[in-house]
């Protein structure tokens, strides 16, 4: 039973528009969330984080919002550009710094429609 | 800047080889870890180190051996490879108290026949 869920393998979007990217996890016990971008033939490579101290965190385009209620969170692209265009990952876990106890994601391949 | 470097990048390999996958990182992370992705499974944690001479299971170890002899290499054994190992690898660093995110590899592909 997978304890992070990315339920949309693939999203397309215009150029411009929003991107919204959702993640859903089970574990009540996870306190820190990351988002990881990976283009084709590449490594995952770090876009942004949050703590459950906080509901939102925002960085330039990027922002994830999180609802611990509902054990919910997202990733907001605005404007979405073609280099968006990779597999977006969402991870969890219970502190900031077990990453041992990282759990990711499947993933969401994201495609940005010039 | 290197980063995390992994070698090889492709492998193929008979059912029941043996073979280690490489990687190094220059940034004097102590922690190392090694993940496998699959189709719809995310990333999963193989083996992971907190520092030269310690190691520990992850999530899917069966099959794999690991070592850290340095603080910069941290090398996966397939001991005798099976047609489930077909994957694609990647080894990630971090440092242990700060940062929260992990820096990885360009990853390496093994194809078990």
């Amino acid at each position: 039973d997978q304890q992070v869920k990315q339920n949309s393998p693939s999203l397309s979007v215009q150029e411009g528009r929003i991107s919204i990217l959702n993640c859903d996890y089970t574990n009540s016990m996870f306190d820190y969330f990351l988002w990881y971008k990976k283009y084709p033939a590449e490594g995952p490579t770090f876009l942004i984080s949050i703590s459950s101290i906080k509901d939102k965190n925002e960085d330039g385009r990027f922002t994830v919002f999180l609802n611990k209620s509902a054990k919910h969170l997202s990733l907001h692209i605005v404007p979405s550009q073609p280099g968006d265009s990779a597999v977006y990952f969402c991870a969890a876990s219970p502190l900031k710094t077990s990453y041992d106890k990282v759990i990711f994601g499947p993933g969401t391949s994201l495609s940005v429609i010039p | 800047n290197a980063g995390v470097t992994q070698t090889p990048k492709f492998q193929v390999l008979k059912t029941g080889q043996s073979m280690t996958l490489q990687c190094a990182q220059d940034m004097n992370h102590e922690y190392m870890s090694w993940y496998r992705q699959d189709p719809g499974m995310g990333l999963r944690l193989i083996h992971y180190s907190v520092g030269a001479g310690i190691t520990d299971q992850g999530e899917v170890p069966n099959g794999y051996n690991v070592s850290r002899s340095t603080t910069e290499d941290f090398p996966l054994r397939l001991l005798s490879a099976a047609p489930s190992q077909t994957s694609v690898y990647f080894c990630a660093s971090s440092f242990l108290l700060t940062t929260g995110e992990l820096f990885f590899g360009e990853g390496s592909r093994l194809t078990v026949l």
